[in-house]
């Protein structure tokens, strides 16, 4: 299997609280791109960092990159009751559009 | 602009039956792409359409199929359904299907066999 992995797997913080997840990957990549999934939902696209670069900022989420590891961190600062929900990340396949997907992290953020 | 739509959101079949699920993607969205979410194996990609024609296929049976319009609404089939293929069914659309172009999801259909 290809997939990825996160690390944790499940984390819960206090409101106001920075949260971190990582992923690890297998392949060479041409990017790796994050997404959330709130429950019952399908997943929304958050971030997207070249192979090219090493961190990378929207708001309150920053994303970090090292391809000599194969592995990827998200940041979530200040974080928030409605950042509840699971994270993933996901490469591409090389050649194609076939992204594969991490496990997962799944955030509790309590109020 | 509406976002991907699928359909229908539940349902409920039995062992050996087939069903059809339907992912209708963002106007002008010419790549439809279809995951398979389970609790055990994650997101797992089934395939791929982009204008009409399957680009990328996964590592499912035969009995996992789909298709794709002139108007890139996609439909996916499986035949003779087993358990194991109750999970959250994710359709996604991109614009041209670049790796680059973030991949938008609709809501799914969560299939459960009996």
């Amino acid at each position: 299997s290809q997939q990825g992995e996160e690390d944790p797997q499940a984390l819960s913080i206090q409101e106001g609280e920075n949260a971190t997840m990582n992923c690890s990957y297998k392949t060479s990549i041409n990017n790796l791109q994050w997404y959330r999934q709130n429950s019952g939902r399908g997943l929304v696209h958050l971030i997207l960092i070249r192979s090219n670069e090493r961190e990378k900022h929207s708001g309150r989420l920053r994303v970090t990159l090292d391809t000599s590891k194969k592995s990827s961190s998200l940041l979530i600062t200040a974080s928030r009751a409605a950042d509840t929900a699971s994270y993933f990340c996901a490469n591409p396949h090389f050649t194609g559009n076939q992204f594969y997907f991490g496990t997962g992290t799944s955030l509790t953020v309590i109020p | 602009k509406a976002g991907v739509t699928q359909t229908p959101r539940y349902l409920i079949k039995t062992r050996g039956q087939q069903v059809t699920l339907s992912c209708s993607p963002i106007s002008g969205h010419r790549s439809v792409s279809w995951y398979q979410q389970t609790p055990g194996q994650g997101l797992q990609f089934l395939f791929e359409y982009f204008s009409e024609t399957q680009r990328n296929k996964g590592n499912f049976p035969g009995r996992f199929s789909g298709r794709q319009f002139s108007n890139s609404r996609s439909e996916m089939n499986v035949s003779t359904l087993e358990l194991g293929d109750s999970a959250l069914y994710l359709c996604a659309s991109s614009l041209e299907g670049d790796r680059e172009q973030p991949q938008h999801f609709g809501d799914g259909t969560r299939l459960s066999i009996l």
